[in-house]
């Protein structure tokens, strides 16, 4: 996956509005997810995660659900603000394994 | 960056030259990361360290050693720079085992001319 470069996948909102930022995982094997930003020219910042334990985990104005059904988490932002505009990816860890593995970014840019 | 520094931040070398990259933490974390980011490719892992002198490979090692001689330092050598290492470089640490709630350095950036 892409999370950085020129065919990252773009969303573009209104500054006050909800974001909902799409990701989707291929391992039923994968018990723990977790959220990073990344603002350009930075290491990317943990958001939150998940265990696949629980459907729903909110932070302050992030709210992740997890659909293990169809193998998809979201991140989702309440009141979006300049601040939030950067590149969002999702990592997933495989039950046993040391490592994590990142999935593609999401550009996040924010209209004023 | 929970207390995580790389050095250098930036650096540019010539094809062939040896090159180390070096992470540093005071967390006192147990695990340690080295990735690379590339447009196209997102984060990819190349080593990582569950202890001091335990390393293992990660997805694209090809090219590249560390070492991990003490907790806070976790270095990344390429022997002989190419030009497919040109890319970003940063750290990761996690006190938490099956790579949970990984922190990440500020990164380096590595031009190979």
């Amino acid at each position: 996956g892409e999370s950085v470069g020129l065919h990252l996948p773009t969303l573009s909102v209104q500054e006050g509005d909800n974001s909902i930022i799409n990701c989707a995982y291929s391992n039923s094997a994968s018990d723990y997810f977790i959220w990073y930003k990344q603002e350009s020219g930075k290491g990317p910042q943990f958001i939150i995660d998940i265990r696949s334990n629980m459907d729903k985990r909110q932070g302050q104005r992030v709210t992740v659900l997890l659909n293990k059904t169809v193998k998809h988490l979201s991140l989702q932002i309440a009141a979006t603000q300049p601040g939030d505009s950067a590149v969002y990816f999702c990592a997933e860890n495989i039950q046993g394994a040391q490592k994590l593995v990142f999935g593609q970014g999401t550009r996040l840019t924010i209209n004023p | 960056d929970a207390g995580i520094t790389q050095s250098p931040r930036h650096k540019v070398t010539e094809t062939g030259t040896p090159v180390t990259l070096r992470c540093h933490q005071t967390e006192n974390h147990r695990y340690m990361y080295w990735y690379r980011q590339d447009p196209g490719h997102g984060l990819r892992l190349i080593h990582y360290s569950y202890g001091v002198k335990d390393t293992d490979k990660g997805e694209v090692s090809d090219g590249y050693s560390v070492s991990r001689s003490k907790t806070e330092d976790f270095l990344l050598t390429l022997e002989s720079a190419t030009s497919s290492q040109t890319s970003v470089y940063f750290c990761a640490i996690s006190e938490s085992q099956g790579g949970h709630e990984q922190y990440f350095g500020p990164g380096t950036r590595l031009t190979v001319t």
